[in-house]
């Protein structure tokens, strides 16, 4: 089993700011990492493929980037609608997700 | 637009069957792997299984093999999750997830239904 661990849980910042989550494999994963973003009572809905690749309508403030073993996604000017929590997935073998960062409201 | 439509919430007793069901829509269903996800609140989310329609050929989860079962109606586009002995434990969201690449079993789970809340209580 892959293991998927990410930091930090939550994130308290203010709309504007640059924030980072990261996200690390217990095994090499080459470039099988998505990104989720996930509302209250809302599925999950994927951001980014391939460690970097922005789904279609996702806009540009996201980027994701790494290899292997660590990753990140970065919110370049938090929006009001981008408080949510995310998740990393591996699909280099099966599917893990991290355990979610949530990005609250400072 | 790709749709995966979900049956109702279910609330049940340990010990009775179960059959939850998700209608795969706007898209080749036959050529996608189709499966399920569940999230448990302070449990995150963990897939279950997965099956291609083309065949029925199915993967699951170990921490799942053996407690559900899998299937799947062409016909209809419909896949299923069904239990024969519902527990407590297997209470949670279950979303249904596509595998997002044609005939591809390992590919990121880009489309996802708006899941089925199961409750299992006496």
């Amino acid at each position: 089993d892959i293991q998927m661990t990410q930091s930090p849980s939550t994130l308290s910042a203010s709309v504007g700011d640059r924030v980072t989550i990261t996200c690390r494999a217990s095994h090499n994963v080459n470039l099988y990492l998505a990104w989720f973003q996930q509302k209250p009572g809302r599925a999950p809905k994927m951001l980014i493929q391939r460690s970097s690749i922005l789904e279609s309508g996702v806009p540009s403030r996201f980027s994701g980037s790494g290899t292997g073993i660590e990753f990140t996604l970065t919110i370049a000017g938090l929006q009001p609608d981008d408080f949510a929590t995310y998740y990393c997935q591996q699909y280099k073998s099966y599917w893990t997700f991290g355990q979610g960062t949530k990005v609250e409201i400072k | 637009e790709v749709m995966l439509t979900q049956s109702a919430e279910e609330v049940k007793e340990p010990g009775e069957p179960l059959k939850i069901s998700c209608r795969g829509s706007g898209y080749s269903f036959s050529a996608f792997w189709i499966g399920w996800v569940r999230q448990v609140a302070g449990k995150g989310l963990e897939w279950v299984g997965v099956i291609y329609p083309g065949d029925s050929n199915t993967r699951y989860s170990p921490s799942f093999e053996g407690q559900v079962t899998m299937s799947v109606d062409k016909a209809s586009s419909t896949a299923t999750l069904q239990w024969n002995n519902l527990k407590a434990s297997d209470s949670g969201m279950y979303y249904c997830v596509r595998v997002g690449e044609m005939n591809v079993l390992l590919a990121p789970l880009d489309q996802w239904g708006h899941a089925t809340l199961v409750t299992v209580s006496s």
